[in-house]
């Protein structure tokens, strides 16, 4: 079974560009997850998604982050214009919950760095 | 607001030794409570996990022991390996299905000397 797909792994920009990152949940995977990682810190989550619908996004930096979930498959997140503190590792994850499974399974990440 | 916190940051272990790491949480409603392990440049992978209904749950050297009065949740690598070295997390999460939601800890970086 395939793993989370994220890309890109690395990004260098500068501050007040603009990014976007992409994922690619395990197939079948109807819970999609944003969430950012900085540095000593563990993951925060940004984004839920159930099929192509937001269940949350109260943690989401509205005013420069936005994401999407076309077609309940694939999802972009994206950030306009970044800041110095945007830098951080954007990780991806998906599950299907069923039963008394939850597991979360992420992607390797997007190391993100703005300079 | 930190509603999971961990213990220690950092936490070096000989060969063969035992591993804790301690979490603490605030929010009773929790209900289940994962720990995650990620090696660099890699995502997190859940290790093991717990509901409050059992104050311990092992799986071979892995040991969650919960304590629900005192909101608090341990794990315990027994027979440390030097591919244990990586960087754990505890979490704690409400509810299920599409409420799923993780709150993680900060992490504890675990290195474990051949």
């Amino acid at each position: 079974e395939a793993g989370v797909a994220q890309s890109p792994r690395y990004k260098i920009i500068e501050k007040r560009q603009s990014v976007a990152f992409w994922c690619n949940p395990i197939s079948g995977h109807a819970t999609l997850y944003w969430y950012q990682q900085i540095l000593g810190q563990g993951p925060k989550l940004l984004i839920q998604f159930q099929n192509n619908g937001v269940v949350d996004d109260s943690q989401l930096p509205k005013d420069r982050f936005s994401a999407e979930r076309l077609k309940g498959v694939d999802s972009t997140l994206k950030i306009q214009p970044a800041k110095l503190e945007d830098s951080a590792v954007y990780l991806c994850a998906s599950s299907s919950p069923t039963g008394s499974s939850y597991e979360q399974y992420f992607g390797p990440g997007t190391r993100l760095t703005v300079t | 607001q930190q509603q999971v916190k961990q213990s220690p940051q950092s936490l070096i272990v000989q060969k063969g030794g035992i591993s804790i790491i301690n979490c603490a949480y605030e929010n009773t409603a929790f209900d289940y409570f994962p720990w995650y392990q990620q090696f660099p440049g890699k995502g997190p992978a859940l290790l093991i996990a717990i509901r409050p209904d059992v104050s311990e749950k092992k799986e071979g050297r892995f040991t969650i022991s919960f304590n629900k009065s005192a909101k608090q949740f341990s794990l315990h690598i027994m027979d440390s390996q030097p591919g244990d070295s990586a960087t754990y997390f505890c979490a704690a999460s409400i509810g299920g299905g599409s409420n799923y939601k993780l709150t993680f800890g900060k992490g504890t970086l675990l290195t474990v000397n051949p």
